[in-house]
Formats: C-alpha cells, structure tokens, sequence
C-alpha cells in the first residue's frame, strides 16, 4: 500500500481568502484524485491531477475555484480559492495503486468562517 | 446512471451480531466494487473489495456479496465488535482508465457492547 500525508491536517480561513493543500505519497503513483467530503456526507470528486498536464475537473468543479498542481509522481496540491463558508469540508486526496487500489490520505479539515 | 445507492442510512448492532449494509448501482460498465472504512476524524480506509466476476469473497469477519444481474453487492461484518463503530461507504468504478471512485451514501454503524 502507499503511505499518504497532507498538509495542513486542518484549518479556520476567512471568506475571501485561499488556502493551498498538499497531498504527499512514499512512492511514485500514476493517479492522484482530490474528494470533498462536506459534513456528515459521502464523498464527491472534484478532480484527476493529471502529471504534466492539467487536471481534469468533474462536473460542478472548475479550475479557478480549485486549481490543482502534479508537479511529479509524489506530489500535488488543490487550493480552494475566494473561500466562502460552504467550502467548509474535508479535502482529501488519493492514489490509485496496483491499477485498482485506492488509498486515501489523513484529509484536510477546513472550517471558513 | 452514476448513482450508487446505500442503505441503511445508519444501523445499530449488538455485539457479536451481524451487520449488513446493502449497496445498489445503475452503471452496468462499473467492474470495481470497493468498501471503505471511515473513523471519525480519519481518511477513508479501503477494508475489502470485489469484481463482478465472483458472488462472493471474504476476508476475515468482513463478506461483500454481489449480485451482478441485480446489480446490487452488501457487505456482511460477522461477530460484530464495538471497534467496529464506523461510518462505511461502497463504491464502485471502472477499473479501465482512471479509476473515479462514485461513492454511495454512507452507513453509521454502531455495535452495541
């Protein structure tokens, strides 16, 4: 399996401003998804970060409001950007390992008041 | 035709019981069918996972059961424990091409000691 971390763990940001989470993993990996998961609820996609290339946003998701980084096979970043207080969730990203397998990081815990 | 339906919403258990959490999906190209353990605070955690191509598989107290003509697949804890107590979430996905994990709602499970 992959070990994942991110960073900040969790967070309290002001409407308007931005916040850029990293996403860390101990071995290279093709994929790399980012989740939200808001309070109390499942999991939706926001977006595949595509290494060397730009990410690929799901429907209702675009790349001003969550621009994402791949700048290799370990690392990528998702800020949210002009926070508002529905972008309260926890922000998390995975890996795809072994073609199949998805691993999910610690999550980013983001309350913006 | 991307929807993945669970149920219950929440269910409680008495220790040493069997909890059964039950899963519907509509996409027939989904060949990945994956559940995931979440403690509160933490990431989700894979915890078992299936192909169409078999009805059953097991691992330890944890059974997914699928039914591929009624598009449907249940995971079955046996001997319940009160570590148990976690929020569970299916999944399903195609494993060709990036691997977009479509969530179902979720299942709060409480083991009662």
């Amino acid at each position: 399996s992959a070990v994942i971390s991110q960073k900040p763990s969790r967070d309290i940001c002001q409407r308007g401003t931005s916040l850029t989470i990293q996403c860390q993993v101990d071995s290279q990996v093709t994929m790399m998804f980012w989740y939200r998961q808001q309070p109390g609820q499942s999991l939706t996609l926001i977006a595949t970060a595509n290494q060397g290339s730009e990410a690929t946003y799901e429907s209702g998701f675009v790349i001003d409001k969550f621009p994402i980084s791949r700048p290799n096979l370990t690392f990528s970043t998702l800020t949210v950007s002009n926070m508002s207080p529905e972008d309260s969730s926890i922000y998390l990203c995975s890996v795809e390992f072994l073609q199949e397998t998805q691993y999910f990081g610690p999550g980013t815990r983001l309350l913006v008041l | 035709q991307q929807q993945v339906k669970q149920s219950p919403q929440s269910l409680i258990v008495q220790k040493g019981g069997i909890s059964i959490i039950n899963c519907a999906y509509e996409n027939t190209a989904f060949d990945y069918f994956p559940w995931y353990q979440q403690f509160p605070g933490k990431g989700p955690a894979l915890l078992i996972a299936i192909r169409p191509d078999v009805s059953e598989k097991k691992e330890g107290r944890f059974t997914i059961s699928f039914n591929k003509s009624a598009k449907q697949f249940s995971l079955h804890i046996m001997d319940s424990q009160p570590g148990d107590s976690a929020t569970y979430f299916c999944a399903a996905s195609r494993i060709q091409g990036a691997q977009k994990l479509v969530f179902g709602q979720g299942t709060r499970l409480t083991i009662n000691p």
